[in-house]
């Protein structure tokens, strides 16, 4: 199974962009990259998924390298409601099972 | 109510004992799936459906049992609670891609 790397954690002032870095370099050529997050005491939601070109919704974009090794996640203005730890995941079947690993803990300061 | 809802929310539950954590949606979803969250270990998939009667373990499934006899609910059971199994479970919804996590049940074993 292709397994990710992101930073323990990351800080960024309120109403700045955000850059989470995720890094997947045996990733395969059919493997979606998701992100989903997870705010204090609640269960995870999705932000955003890719495959190979850079993706947008009403939550964030997705930055995907052309080699597909790593993607970024953009957060354009950070909010406090944003801080929250992100998961950059590869499903591993079709079923869409996720392995969550420690994921990235953004803080957000006024 | 619309979505994906868990109950109980809170149970403590002594050594031994049998305990069910129910999780009902109500989009239809054909996929839901159980992770436990322990600090330390982030969230780990416990059981999975595909579908009504179609069921099957994931990364920690020992201790657990699962049955899936409607599309819209996805029991948990701890056939004999034990310490280990104190945790907070999220119970999982999808119909393709992304997946909607409910609130979650914070299980205490003592």
């Amino acid at each position: 199974d292709a397994k990710t790397t992101q930073p323990n954690s990351m800080e960024s002032n309120e109403e700045e962009p955000v850059h989470l870095p995720c890094n997947h370099s045996t990733i395969s050529g059919t493997d979606y990259i998701h992100w989903y997050r997870q705010l204090p005491s609640q269960g995870p939601e999705y932000v955003i998924h890719g495959l190979t070109s850079n993706v947008n919704n009403r939550m964030a974009s997705l930055a995907i390298a052309e080699d597909r090794k790593s993607s970024t996640l953009i957060l354009h203005r950070a909010t406090l409601r944003d801080a929250a730890v992100y998961y950059c995941i590869l499903p591993t079947d079709s079923w869409g099972k996720l392995q969550f690993g420690a994921g990235t803990q953004v803080v957000v300061t006024p | 109510d619309a979505g994906i809802t868990q109950s109980p929310r809170y149970k403590i539950t002594e050594t031994g004992r049998q305990v069910t954590l129910m999780c009902h949606q109500t989009w239809s979803h054909s996929y839901m799936f159980w992770y436990r969250q322990d600090l330390g270990h982030g969230l780990r998939l416990i059981y999975y459906s595909a579908a009504a009667d179609i069921t099957d373990k994931g990364e920690v499934p020992d201790g657990y049992v699962v049955s899936r006899s409607k599309t819209e609910n996805f029991p948990l059971t701890l056939e004999s609670a034990t310490r280990s199994q104190t945790s907070v479970y999220f119970c999982a919804s999808s119909a393709q891609v992304e997946q909607y996590f409910g609130p979650g049940t914070r299980l205490t074993v003592t």
